[in-house]
């Protein structure tokens, strides 16, 4: 069965600092891969997600992510964090059966911004 | 245009009692997912609805829970006989129908069992 691994459950970062939040996945095929964002009191967002083609993604709010098959990873990165980006991450992953389609998702990665 | 909308956004029972939670997808979409997320977890696949086809239940915990969809549009998750553990956030999410397709979530439905 698939599963999607986030190592960190809490990181802290300065604001203005790089962040990379890590995503290791377990799938037998090439996965559909996501991030997606939940702030206090909201609703999970998505940031950007990787179906196929170029292995560097670009999403919103100046996120990118790389998939790196050899390493089975998916890790979110940006060059420069705002006090806004506190929130909780979720890397997933989705499948697809014919008939169905469900994504899995980590235990998601709390992040903390220092002023 | 408006996005997935679920109600009600707190439920407070009694263990033993029955719930029923809403969600209303984006209009025109056919696919509809609910998910549940406990304290300190991730999201964990409860039941797919896709148009007119069976709905996915692979991910329900046990037989207290069920979901129906009516007329392809709002689906109603309901737990029987809640029990402390079923406390937890309820997400609903809902696509056009593409295996691609971005999954928009709600706000969510926060449950909390005593």
């Amino acid at each position: 069965a698939q599963s999607v691994t986030q190592p960190d459950i809490h990181i802290t970062v300065s604001e203005g600092a790089s962040l990379e939040l890590r995503c290791n996945y377990s799938y037998g095929a090439t996965p559909y891969l996501f991030w997606y964002v939940q702030s206090p009191g909201q609703g999970l967002q998505l940031l950007l997600k990787y179906f196929s083609g170029d292995t560097l993604v670009q999403g919103i709010k100046g996120f990118e992510a790389e998939f790196k098959r050899s390493q089975s990873s998916f890790n979110l990165r940006k060059p420069s964090v705002h006090w806004s980006d506190a929130a909780e991450y979720f890397c997933a992953v989705g499948l697809s059966s014919g008939s169905a389609r469900q994504l899995t998702f980590g235990s998601g990665t709390q992040l903390t911004v220092l002023p | 245009g408006a996005g997935v909308s679920q109600s009600p956004s707190n439920k407070v029972t009694e263990k033993g009692k029955d719930v029923e939670l809403r969600c209303d997808p984006i209009s025109g979409h056919t696919a509809l997912y609910w998910y549940r997320q406990s304290l300190g977890q991730g999201l964990e696949f409860l039941i797919y609805f896709q148009g007119n086809s069976a709905p996915d239940k692979s991910g329900l915990p046990s037989d207290r829970f069920s979901a129906e969809r009516t007329g392809g549009s709002v689906s109603t998750l309901t737990i029987q006989r809640t029990q402390q553990e079923d406390s937890a956030v309820y997400l609903c999410a809902s696509t056009p129908g593409q295996p691609t397709d971005t999954q928009y979530f709600g706000p969510g439905t926060r449950l909390t069992v005593l």
